[in-house]
């Protein structure tokens, strides 16, 4: 059973404008959550992390927010670039626990 | 500045043959991990290791078997392949329990 959701399997948007990419999860006990962006042919690079003591991170243009009663968290990315499209993945895990689960992905592309 | 190199990237296998795919990282990182990328199942965890010497179960470890005889060097072992273990196998490692660097993958396919 899939602990960590990306319901939206892709996700088109203007250049400039805003980009959210969102991620559900179920377990809890998750309390430290990560971005992780794909390209293709390459494996996944590190993007932005969060843990359950705050409820937003910034880092230029991106920005992971985090709703613990919801138990979900949402990347945006502002403004979008051509070179923001890419596969987008979420992580989280336990401070307990050694493993990562990923979601299934969300497939980003920023049009010119 | 190789970070963390996966060989082979390519690789078909007939059903019942064996094969090893090798991780090797130059970052001196404890933590090393291998992923297997399945279409709509996200990544998820063979096997992993915290240290030289040291290994344990992830999410799916079944078919598999790993080695991690010095700290730079992660193994993942198919004794018996099966095409359900045709997948994209990504290798990672970190410092600590956290922030992953990930190789550029292994497409395997067995036939």
């Amino acid at each position: 059973d899939q602990q960590v959701k990306q319901n939206s399997p892709s996700l088109s948007v203007q250049e400039g404008r805003i980009s959210i990419l969102n991620c559900d999860y179920t377990n809890s006990m998750f309390d430290y959550f990560l971005w992780y962006k794909k390209y293709p042919a390459e494996g996944p690079t590190f993007l932005i992390s969060i843990s359950s003591i705050k409820d937003k991170n910034e880092d230029g243009r991106f920005t992971v927010f985090l709703n613990k009663s919801a138990k979900h968290l949402s990347l945006h990315i502002v403004p979008s670039q051509p070179g923001d499209s890419a596969v987008y993945f979420c992580a989280a895990s336990a401070y307990t626990g050694n493993q990562f689960y990923f979601g299934t992905g969300t497939s980003l592309t920023v049009i010119p | 500045n190789a970070g963390v190199t996966q060989t082979p990237k390519f690789r078909v296998l007939k059903t019942g043959q064996s094969m090893t795919l090798l991780c090797a990282q130059d970052m001196n990182h404890e933590y090393m991990y291998w992923y297997r990328q399945d279409p709509g199942m996200g990544l998820r965890l063979i096997h992993y290791s915290v240290g030289e010497g040291t290994t344990a179960k992830g999410e799916v470890p079944d078919g598999y078997n790993v080695s991690r005889l010095k700290k730079q060097n992660f193994l993942l072992g198919l004794e018996s392949a099966a095409p359900s273990q045709t997948s994209v196998y990504f290798c990672a490692s970190s410092l600590s329990e956290y922030g992953y660097t990930f190789g550029s993958g292994t497409r395997l396919t067995v036939v």
